[in-house]
């Protein structure tokens, strides 16, 4: 059964904290993303990557940065947590076959900045 | 921006009776998927349509896609509670493979 699990369901930290949130897929996929899902603006795409250490923004990339280190973890970093990236953050991989095809998503990280 | 938008952004209806929900888009595609999200999880994959298919079924799931009009519809047929969901597409762009889009999501509710 295939499997992408977060590190977190809920967060919550301060203004000012570096956070890390951590993506880990089972089913040795090229493709991670990292998304954002706020009330009526839908998913967006912070950044994702096609093999490890490589990464390509997505359209919101600003106060985020990725870490791929090994093919299976996908890591979102948030340098200096602001109130604005409240949100919930979704992680996802796919394999790349001549395109991005069906997409596995993890259950996803409801984070708080207070 | 936005590559797909769905239609009605809320839908209610009884269990058993047919749900529809549109989906467009402004750009050429290489495919288009609809996923579900139940409240406060993940995404689930549901179907995906290629962009020289015009209609696939799966289960009680029928999607069409009219690239001429660059829209789809995603109809659950004999609706159940269990399917209270908000549904999204996501668009896969012909030109840049690693560009995923998703619409804001139509939000379906079904009363027992």
């Amino acid at each position: 059964d295939v499997k992408v699990t977060q590190s977190s369901r809920y967060l919550v930290k301060r203004t000012g904290e570096k956070v890390f949130l951590e993506c880990v897929q089972d089913m040795d996929h090229e493709n991670m993303f990292w998304y954002r899902q706020d009330p009526g603006l839908g998913l967006r795409l912070i950044y994702f990557s096609y093999d490890v250490k490589m990464k390509e923004k997505g359209d919101i990339p600003e106060g985020y940065s990725v870490s791929r280190e090994k093919k299976e973890r996908f890591s979102l970093i948030l340098e200096s947590a602001s109130t604005n990236q409240t949100s919930m953050y979704l992680c996802a991989s796919s394999l790349i076959q001549g395109g991005i095809y069906e997409q596995y998503f993890g259950p996803g990280t409801r984070l708080t900045v207070t | 921006s936005q590559q797909g938008e769905e239609d009605p952004q809320a839908l209610s209806i009884q269990e058993g009776e047919n749900a529809t929900m549109n989906c467009s888009y402004k750009t050429s595609i290489n495919n288009l998927q609809w996923y579900r999200q139940n409240s406060g999880r993940g995404l689930v994959h549901l179907i995906l349509i290629r962009s020289n298919e015009r209609e696939k079924h799966s289960g009680r799931l029928r999607v069409t896609l009219d690239t001429s009009k660059k829209s789809s519809s995603l109809l659950i047929t004999a609706s159940r509670a269990a399917d209270t969901a908000s549904y999204f597409c996501a668009t896969v762009s012909k030109t840049s493979y690693d560009k995923v889009i998703f619409g804001p999501g139509t939000s379906l509710s079904v009363i027992p």
